[in-house]
C-alpha cells in the first residue's frame, strides 16, 4: 500500500525548541490525521484536518491541512520531554487510512 | 472504558503454532481494521471490514485470516507461524465518511521463536 512521506525521520532537540514535521504525498487526500505513539502503546490521535487550507490547534500543537491536499505539517512549540516518541501523520482516501513514514523526536532536558 | 481493546498484548510462540489476537471496541464504529508494525515503525494496512464484510486485503498470506463476528469484533488468526510473522499488530476502528478518523487498540506484540 502507498506510504506517504514524512520528514524528517528523527529528530533530537533541546527542552523548549520548537519542532516542525511535514508529510507529502503525490495523491490528494481528503483527511488528514497526525497521531503520536508511546513506546509499547498504540498511535494517539492528536488532531483531525477536513478541510485543504484548515488550521488547527490542540494546545501546543498546530498542524494545517496544505491547499493542494497533498500535504500537511505539524508544528510542536516550546517542547517538553514528554513530547518524545513517534510522530505519524495519515491521510484518508476513501475508507482506507495511508500513514507516514513517521518521525521520531527525542527531547533532551 | 477502552474504547479499542485487543488481547492479548505479548504472545511469544513456536514457529509452526496457531494462534489468534482478540479485538473489540465500544465506539459504536462500523469499520475495523488490522495493521502490522515492524522494526523500522513502518504502519501497514493488512485487513479491513465495514460492518462484518471485507473491504480491504492487501497482500497478506492466506496463512493471515480476520474473522468479524459481529461490527464490533475482530479477530485475526494466525496460522503457521512462521519467524518473519513477528512484529506488532494494530487494531484500529472507525466510521466509514469521509471525515473520520481511526482509533487504536494498544497492540499486539507477537514474537514467534
Amino acid at each position: 500500500g502507498q506510504q506517504l512521506n514524512q520528514s524528517p525521520q528523527s529528530m533530537f532537540i533541546q527542552e523548549g525548541e520548537d519542532v516542525s514535521m511535514n508529510c507529502t504525498s503525490s495523491s490528494i487526500f481528503n483527511t488528514w490525521l497526525w497521531y503520536k505513539q508511546d513506546p509499547g502503546e498504540g498511535p494517539v490521535l492528536l488532531i483531525a484536518l477536513y478541510k485543504a487550507g484548515e488550521l488547527t490547534s490542540n494546545g501546543r500543537l498546530t498542524a494545517q491541512f496544505g491547499i493542494t491536499r497533498k500535504d500537511s505539517f505539524l508544528n510542536i512549540s516550546a517542547s517538553i520531554p514528554s513530547d518524545v516518541g513517534i510522530y505519524f501523520c495519515a491521510g484518508l482516501r476513501g475508507n482506507q487510512f495511508y500513514f507516514g513514514t513517521g518521525t521520531s523526536l527525542t527531547v533532551i532536558p | 472504558d477502552t474504547a479499542v481493546s485487543q488481547t492479548p498484548k505479548y504472545l511469544v510462540t513456536q514457529m509452526g503454532n496457531d494462534k489468534s489476537i482478540k479485538c473489540e471496541q465500544n465506539l459504536g464504529h462500523d469499520t475495523m481494521y488490522w495493521y502490522k508494525q515492524d522494526s523500522k515503525k513502518f504502519l501497514k494496512i493488512m485487513f479491513s471490514y465495514n460492518n462484518k464484510e471485507l473491504i480491504i486485503n492487501e497482500t497478506v498470506p492466506n496463512r493471515f485470516s480476520p474473522k468479524s463476528p459481529d461490527k464490533a469484533h475482530l479477530n485475526l488468526h494466525i496460522n503457521s507461524l512462521e519467524l518473519g510473522d513477528s512484529a506488532v499488530y494494530f487494531c484500529a476502528s472507525s466510521l466509514l465518511d469521509r471525515n473520520t478518523e481511526a482509533f487504536f487498540g494498544q497492540g499486539t506484540r507477537l514474537t514467534v521463536v
